[in-house]
């Protein structure tokens, strides 16, 4: 069974960091590019970066770009999100999802549960 | 503010049909297939309709995606109670960023 499990959200405050990770299972982890998506309360989805299958490109929405970075480390088939001077409008459920292809990305077919993260003083 | 635009709301009674549209720009929609994804209450979102009108494995039929141009709508068949879900369009743009809809509120009256 396709799996991934996200893990790292925690309350944080304005200006601080924090890693994201997605625990990937069931398939061939370097075969697909990877993404973050994020939910803010009560609001619509909002895409927030992706990686292709080698992790040789990397592209990020406007709204963190410079202040987050997506990785993946394809010997332990996991996914992460480094997320630096974190503001509060970044406060929100993170997903990890898979895509159906290598690169360029095509779309997200599995999705995790989700992680929270939440941006308070 | 979404990059693509969809209605907040839609509603139906069970049975009927619904549509729910969802606009977009040449760099985006005009240019790139449109996927839609169904959410419901309290659980991550489900790959709806991919390509403009596929569906994967274990929808029903009753789900069926178009694409026009800029625009593209989704529609619901035969309106069941538990298709009462928040649904989302989405694409990627030309610069290879994802973009969604806002979201649209499926009520079944």
């Amino acid at each position: 069974e396709v799996q991934l499990v996200e893990s790292g959200g925690v309350v944080v405050q304005p200006g601080g960091s924090l890693r994201l990770s997605c625990a990937a299972s069931g398939f061939t982890f370097d075969d697909y590019t990877m993404h973050w998506v994020r939910q803010a309360p009560g609001k619509g989805l909002e895409w927030v970066s992706l990686i292709s299958w080698d992790g040789g490109s990397t592209y990020y929405a406007d709204s963190v770009k410079g202040r987050f970075t997506i990785s993946r480390d394809n010997s332990k088939n996991s996914l992460y999100l480094q997320m630096n001077s974190l503001r509060t409008e970044d406060t929100a459920l993170y997903y990890c999802a898979k895509d159906v292809g290598l690169f360029p990305p095509e779309l997200m077919d599995v999705w995790g549960q989700g992680t929270t993260v939440t941006v308070s003083s | 503010q979404s990059v693509l635009t969809q209605p907040p709301s839609a509603s139906g009674t069970p049975g009927q049909r619904v549509t729910i549209s969802c606009s977009g720009s040449s760099s985006n929609i005009g240019s790139n297939t449109v996927n839609w994804y169904q959410q419901l209450p309290g659980t991550a979102p489900k790959l709806l309709i991919y390509s403009n009108n596929q569906r994967p494995s274990g929808v029903p039929d009753r789900f069926s995606g178009s694409k026009s141009g800029t625009s593209a709508s989704l529609a619901i068949s035969g309106l069941q109670s538990e298709d009462e879900a928040d649904y989302y369009c989405a694409a990627w743009d030309d610069s290879l960023k994802g973009v969604f809809g806002g979201g649209t509120k499926l009520t079944v009256l």
